[in-house]
């Protein structure tokens, strides 16, 4: 059982690139979920899914867009990389309400 | 403003010993509380939760405290073991925030010496 898979697991970008963040899971959860960890702090909400057909914005939104493309999928999309969106980002799943949300094993991102 | 903080950056623990891990939460409307466990180049993994209508919540070695009216909350791990050593990260949620989303702190590594 994969549970949720990201990639790619690195990738390295030029400031103004784009690029596209994957992850699917396969526990046949509603509600997908976007994080971002940076150095020293805890993890923030980017986006969320809280059931196919649906997106809202978290915490920290800006610069990033989501597509929720089947109830397996949720993608992560930064249109024009800037230095600050360097960090680690991890995706999530869960059966949504109370349940706990599983997490990737989270894509390394660095923006020169 | 950190709604949720982790004071502690680290803690070392012998083994065996009990490691006592604290959260302090300011936003009063936070209801249900979670313990994630993460180590190094892996995503968080779901440990222990608690709801605020119960002050205690115990599951094998680790048991979880909630004080409401101090708005504080612990985990006890006892007796700790090697393969406790890890990042754990304290979070809340509360039912009127969409899809009941998760507030994380800072994290405390925690490091069991054998």
């Amino acid at each position: 059982n994969a549970g949720v898979t990201q990639t790619p697991k690195f990738q390295v970008l030029k400031t103004g690139q784009s690029m596209t963040l994957q992850c699917a899971q396969d526990m046949n959860h509603n509600s997908m979920y976007w994080y971002r960890q940076d150095p020293g702090m805890g993890l923030r909400l980017i986006y969320y899914s809280a059931s196919e057909g649906t997106t809202d914005k978290g915490e920290v939104p800006n610069g990033y867009n989501v597509s929720r493309l089947n109830k397996r999928e949720f993608s992560l999309r930064l249109e024009s990389a800037a230095p600050s969106q360097t960090s680690v980002y991890f995706c999530a799943s869960g059966k949504g309400g109370r349940q706990p949300q599983h997490f990737g094993d989270g894509t390394r991102l660095s923006i020169l | 403003d950190q709604q949720v903080k982790q004071n502690s950056p680290s803690l070392s623990v012998q083994e065996g010993r009990i490691s006592i891990l604290n959260c302090d939460y300011t936003n009063s409307m936070f209801d249900y509380f979670l313990w994630y466990k993460k180590y190094p180049a892996e995503g968080p993994t779901f440990l222990i939760s608690i709801s605020s209508i119960k002050d205690k919540n115990e599951d094998g070695r680790f048991t979880v405290f909630l004080n409401k009216s101090a708005k504080h909350l612990s985990l006890h791990i006892v007796p700790s073991q090697p393969g406790d050593s890890a990042v754990y990260f304290c979070a809340a949620s509360y039912s009127g925030a969409g899809s009941y989303q998760l507030t994380f702190g800072k994290g405390t590594k925690l490091s069991v010496i054998p």
